[in-house]
């Protein structure tokens, strides 16, 4: 599986867009972006997927770049609900597991 | 509400204890897995069921011992733990065991082994 690069951390205020990067620069090309998120203690939540073309969903729009080496995680318009840990997730076509890394934790501000 | 479920979502055990895990998926799905994750670490695979038939077994100790007897139940049956298996425990369920499937995570129980 390729590896992905998330920050640690990052802040946004409520009712701002939350961008959230993710670089995976060996992704190979039939490898989709996956995207979870886990609020403390409780299951992590899909959240969106692509391959190749930007997707958007009622909860959030992907963006892969053209050469499909970063992607970033949209949420439109962030409330303190969405605060949780975002990974970033490539899987690689045939593997059945998902490969968690450290994610990033997302922190919604009033 | 993912459409699956997992009971207990607390439980606090002894080492000596037998204790059982249970995860339903109201999805219709064909495949089921087990994941842990553990504290500060993330999550690891543990196994995988595809229509009812395991498919992987990551290197998991013996005294985790899974059971999927239809492709709507799935069970973690529990053994002599040690201290360092505390740990929530996620089952997840997904259409197929392919890749392009996308996986739905229960809510998780929260094993405290003592």
């Amino acid at each position: 599986d390729a590896k992905t690069t998330q920050p640690p951390s990052m802040d946004c205020a409520e009712g701002r867009a939350a961008n959230l990067p993710c670089n995976h620069s060996t992704i190979s090309g039939n490898e989709y972006v996956y995207w979870y998120r886990q609020i403390h203690s409780q299951g992590p939540q899909y959240i969106i997927h692509g391959l190749k073309n930007n997707e958007t969903n009622e909860m959030a729009s992907l963006i892969i770049t053209e050469d499909r080496k970063s992607s970033t995680l949209i949420l439109p318009h962030a409330t303190l609900r969405d605060t949780a840990v975002y990974y970033c997730i490539v899987r690689a076509q045939g593997a059945q597991k998902l490969v968690f890394g450290q994610g990033t934790r997302l922190t919604i501000n009033p | 509400e993912t459409g699956v479920t997992q009971t207990p979502r607390h439980l606090v055990m002894g080492m000596t204890n037998k204790k059982s895990l249970k995860c339903e998926q109201h999805l219709g799905h064909n495949a089921m897995y087990w994941y842990k994750q553990s504290a500060k670490k993330p999550l690891e695979l543990m196994f995988v069921y595809s229509l009812e038939e395991r498919v992987e077994n990551n290197s998991v100790p013996s005294r985790f011992s899974p059971e999927c007897p239809n492709s709507s139940h799935l069970f973690l049956h529990l053994h002599t733990l040690q201290p360092e298996d505390s740990a929530l425990y996620l089952c997840a369920s997904s259409q197929g065991a392919a890749s392009t499937d996308t996986q739905y995570f229960g809510p998780g129980t929260r094993l405290t082994v003592l």
